[in-house]
């Protein structure tokens, strides 16, 4: 089956950007949605279609897909963006199902 | 705006089937993708399968051996049936909404989620 790979974790200060990766074999082919999840809370879906935003997501909020990697990045990092978050694709080789990555906890420094 | 619900007991015991249910509210069941999704305390999420609105149904292989999900359009509710729980089972349990799996080569992430249940096997 298709493997998401995530840091454990990644740290950046207020106002500075964090990117998140997630790793699999080829997934520029393919096409990735990223979660926000806070303690406590059910997952957000923060961008999908690899750079997408739904409506009432911030614009800091944006993502790209190429070869092996896949990056969440998040520009001007505010204290509330503190959570998980996770990668998952829709893997059209083996009929569509679904997979999720590891999860990356973001500290706010 | 849509919502979902999840219900279903709290607490089941080790060999039986955990049932769930999620209610759509706000909006139809048709035309859509319907995901479970569970989260063991402390770890990541696990994807259980979904069920197209039509019936059509997609599971996880490390699940599918013991994993029913069904549609109930007339009630706008889909369910989720796991046989033979473990203590492994004990998760928070998510329905979630998807606008589209390869539709006109479209892939859509999950949009709406439930608040999600959580769900005890312990004897």
């Amino acid at each position: 089956s298709y493997v998401l790979t995530q840091p454990p974790s990644v740290s950046v200060a207020p106002g500075q950007t964090a990117r998140i990766t997630c790793g699999g074999n080829n997934i520029g082919s393919k096409s990735v949605h990223w979660y926000q999840q806070k303690p406590g809370q059910a997952p957000v879906l923060v961008v999908y279609d690899d750079s997408d935003r739904p409506s009432g997501i911030p614009e800091r909020f944006s993502g790209s897909n190429s070869g092996n990697t896949a990056t969440l990045t998040i520009s001007r990092v505010e204290a509330g963006d503190e959570a998980d978050y996770y990668c998952q694709v829709w893997d059209s080789s083996s009929d569509h199902q679904g997979v999720f990555g590891g999860g990356t906890k973001l500290t706010v420094l | 705006q849509v919502q979902l619900q999840e219900s279903g007991p709290g607490l089941v015991k080790p060999s039986e089937t955990l049932s769930l249910t999620c209610t759509v509210s706000g909006g139809s069941i048709s035309s859509y993708y319907w995901s479970w999704i569970r989260q063991p305390p402390g770890k990541g999420l696990e994807w259980i399968g979904y069920i197209y609105y039509s019936g059509s149904t997609n599971y996880n292989p490390s699940l599918k051996s013991r994993v029913t999900i069904s549609v109930d359009t007339s009630k706008n509710q889909f369910s989720l049936k796991l046989s033979s729980v473990t203590a492994a089972d004990t998760a928070v349990y998510y329905c979630a909404r998807c606008p589209g799996i390869a539709v006109a080569g479209a892939y859509y992430g999950m949009d709406v989620w439930g608040q999600g249940t959580t769900v005890t096997v312990s004897s």
